[in-house]
C-alpha cells in the first residue's frame, strides 16, 4: 500500500533554512494533492501548504513569505523549504496526501512525522 | 480565517459509554469540507471523518460524524480501549486554507 517517509535534519539553526523531503512509496504521486503540515510539542496542527502533481501550490498566508514546496515526479517525491527558521518553527513535521473527491479536502494518508529542532 | 473551537477540551468517560465531541466554526463550513481525526500519543493523526459523515477506510462504524453550518459533531457510540486519544476537527476554506480546531482529549475515567 501507498507509504509516505519524510527525511531531513532534525536540527536546524536559527535563521537558517529548514528542508525536509517526503518520499511516496508504493503508489504515484500524479493525481493527487500533497500537503506538509506541522504541530509543535504538545500542541495543535498547522497546514503550511500543498503541492499538485503538475506542480501548482498554495500556501498558508501566515507562512507564505518563507515557504517553498516543490515535486520530482520522476523520484515520487516532494520536498518542503521554510527559510529564515527561529524557535517557533521547532515541530514535527508531517507530509501528507489528500483524497480523492470528497475527500480531497482532508488528508487521508500521513507520514509518521520528523521532529525538526531550531537550536544553534 | 475560519477558527475551529473544539468542546470539551478533556472528556473523560468509561470503555462502554458514548462519547460526543463538538467542533464549532466561526463562519458557517461547506459540508464537503469538515474532517475528523485521531492521533494517539508519538503518532502521526489517522483520518476518520470526511465530508462531514463519511467515514474513512477501515474506520468501524461506532464512528460517525454529524452537523451542519459552523456546529459538527464526532459520535462514538460505544468506546473501545483504543479509541482514547486526541480528536481534532478541521476544515477547508476557498483561499485554499485549511484550519484545524486545538483537540479534545478523550481519557479514560
Amino acid at each position: 500500500q501507498v507509504q509516505l517517509q519524510e527525511s531531513g535534519p532534525g536540527l536546524v539553526k536559527p535563521s537558517e533554512t529548514l528542508s525536509l523531503r517526503c518520499t511516496v512509496s508504493g503508489g504515484s504521486i500524479s493525481s493527487y494533492y500533497w500537503s506538509w503540515i506541522r504541530q509543535p510539542p504538545g500542541k495543535g496542527l498547522e497546514w503550511i501548504g500543498h503541492i499538485y502533481h503538475s506542480g501548482s501550490t498554495s500556501y498558508n498566508p501566515s507562512l507564505k513569505s518563507r515557504v517553498t514546496i516543490s515535486v520530482d515526479t520522476s523520484k515520487n517525491q516532494f520536498s518542503l523549504n521554510l527559510s529564515s527558521v527561529t524557535a517557533q518553527d521547532t515541530a514535527v513535521y508531517y507530509c501528507a496526501r489528500h483524497g480523492h473527491g470528497s475527500g480531497a479536502f482532508s488528508f487521508e494518508l500521513w507520514g509518521p512525522g520528523t521532529l525538526v529542532t531550531v537550536s544553534s | 480565517e475560519i477558527v475551529l473551537t473544539q468542546s470539551p477540551g478533556t472528556l473523560s468517560l468509561s470503555p462502554g459509554e458514548r462519547a460526543t465531541l463538538s467542533c464549532r466554526a466561526s463562519q458557517s463550513v461547506s459540508s464537503s469540507y469538515l474532517a475528523w481525526y485521531q492521533q494517539k500519543g508519538g503518532q502521526a493523526p489517522r483520518l476518520l471523518i470526511y465530508g462531514v459523515s463519511s467515514r474513512a477506510t477501515g474506520i468501524p462504524d461506532r464512528f460517525s460524524g454529524s452537523g451542519s453550518g459552523t456546529d459538527f459533531t464526532l459520535t462514538i457510540s460505544r468506546l473501545e480501549p483504543e479509541d482514547f486519544a486526541v480528536y481534532y476537527c478541521q476544515q477547508f476554506a476557498s483561499s485554499p486554507m485549511y484550519t484545524f480546531g486545538q483537540g479534545t482529549k478523550l481519557e479514560i475515567k
